[in-house]
């Protein structure tokens, strides 16, 4: 099973959005709508931000969403902050017996 | 709140066998309200999903890392462990130890990580 696909770096200014992408096969996503995401700063534990595409845990700003279209997973972050510079994976359940895969990851930078 | 913390030599030899411990404080392993999982991390590369256990023991491992896993429960200690046999250099990595809630499909808390060098 290859990891997801996710662009390795995406930047912007303090304030605007940005948006992550998550491109797998059909084989990666299944028919579920398990897709998450984490943030992970350096040196720490990755932490849950969106669950099952678009849901955000109890805690987590709503700065942060995600969707899903087809075999591409998405996760947005509006009004970009300096604390969310860190790096985002994008996971999912496959229901195969690969289980969970992971995205490649994605360094986010804010200018 | 839960607290979870990986522990275990952080270098093993080629060949020989990891072993990893990660103790819950804050709720039960013994919860059939949740699943435990270790997922790993090379420097400077992705995580990778090992496997799970269930509070029944019933487990799920990566295809890939299958024939050399083993993870399992001690529910009078409140952990559970990994042991990854015949390891290479390409297992050194950080390993993290998580909970997810049963029937979800995420990873909900995680350990801080314990880094695991492999080298002679």
């Amino acid at each position: 099973q290859s990891a997801l696909t996710q662009p390795a770096s995406v930047s912007g200014f303090t304030g605007q959005s940005i948006t992550i992408s998550c491109t797998g096969s059909s084989g990666d996503f299944g028919s579920y709508n398990y897709v998450s995401w984490y943030q992970q700063h350096p040196g720490k534990a990755p932490k849950l931000m969106i669950y099952d595409v678009s849901n955000r845990p109890s805690g987590v700003s709503n700065r942060f969403s995600g969707s899903k279209s087809g075999n591409t997973a998405s996760l947005t972050i509006s009004g970009l902050q300096a604390d969310d510079e860190a790096d985002y994976y994008c996971s999912s359940y496959t229901g195969t017996s690969a289980f969970y895969v992971f995205g490649t990851g994605t360094t986010v930078t804010v200018l | 709140q839960v607290q979870l913390q990986e522990s275990g030599p952080g270098l093993v030899k080629p060949s020989q066998t990891l072993s990893l411990t990660c103790t819950v404080s804050g709720g039960s392993i013994r919860s059939g309200s949740y699943f435990w999982s270790w997922i790993r991390q090379p420097a400077g590369k992705g995580l990778e999903w090992i496997g799970r256990i269930y509070t029944s023991g019933s487990t799920n491992f990566s295809p890939s890392l299958k024939s050399r896993v083993t993870i399992s429960l001690d529910t009078s200690k409140n952990r559970f462990s990994l042991k990854l046999s015949s390891v290479t250099a390409a297992d050194t990595a950080v390993y993290y130890c998580t909970r997810s809630a049963i029937l979800q499909r995420r990873f909900d808390d995680w350990g801080q990580g314990t880094l695991v060098t492999v080298s002679s």
